[in-house]
């Protein structure tokens, strides 16, 4: 299988304060890209979505950049909350020929008060 | 928005069993599924892509013959764990490619196998 991590790496920021995940991604083909958030027991939730004719792209309190360059992808979470805290992964795929969707190994998001 | 309901959400079976979980798109039809597997504070890992009238795509080092994929419409797709033993114990998680405009994938909230 693909995406495989024994350890999840840890972020923990203080609550209101801003955030960055960073993720590598691997497929220099890929050209669409998924931030998901993952709560306790729960499937993906889809926060932000980008294409790689994009640099950047802004959604409510966050924000995904994408440096093609050396396939890297992140997430900036502003002001953050307790609601905020979850496993973050990035995802990647090509667009056509509905090719299938590779996670990343994910990072865990702590917010404390 | 889109919703993908998988069922069960949790499911306990007895070692030797096979067990059943279903993937459906509710308001959308997927010619594309995926399942995914997912163990504990691990990422998800891509099991197969299961088409919508042909046979699903399996990835490297998942035993198709225990993993059973059937994807008979465009609305369902369904994973079938054959004698399942406690190392099959884990998250497993589908997801559904919208066909529509922007290509989104949606996922489903997964369903919890422990094999006693």
């Amino acid at each position: 299988g693909e995406s495989v991590g024994l350890h999840l790496p840890t972020l923990s920021v203080q609550e209101g304060d801003n955030s960055i995940i960073n993720c590598a991604y691997s497929n220099s083909a890929s050209d669409y890209f998924i931030w998901y958030k993952q709560e306790s027991g729960k499937g993906p939730q889809f926060i932000i979505d980008i294409r790689s004719n994009m640099d950047k792209r802004q959604g409510q309190r966050v924000t995904v950049l994408l440096n093609k360059t050396v396939k890297h992808l992140s997430l900036q979470i502003a002001a953050t909350q307790p609601g905020d805290s979850a496993v973050y992964f990035c995802a990647e795929t090509i667009i056509q020929g509905a090719q299938k969707l590779v996670f990343g190994q994910g990072t865990r998001l702590t917010i404390n008060p | 928005g889109a919703v993908v309901s998988q069922h069960p959400s949790w499911v306990i079976c007895k070692s030797g069993t096979s067990v059943k979980i279903e993937c459906r798109s509710l308001d959308f039809q997927a010619t594309t599924m995926f399942w995914y597997r997912q163990f504990p504070k691990q990422s998800l890992m891509l099991m197969a892509t299961s088409n919508e009238g042909s046979k699903a795509t399996y990835e490297q080092g998942v035993e198709k013959d225990k993993f059973l994929i059937n994807h008979a419409s465009l609305t369902l797709s369904t994973l079938t764990v054959t004698s399942a033993h406690p190392e099959d114990s884990s998250f497993y998680i589908c997801s559904a490619r919208w066909t529509g405009p922007g290509n989104t994938i949606y996922f489903g909230e997964g369903s919890w196998l422990t094999v006693v």
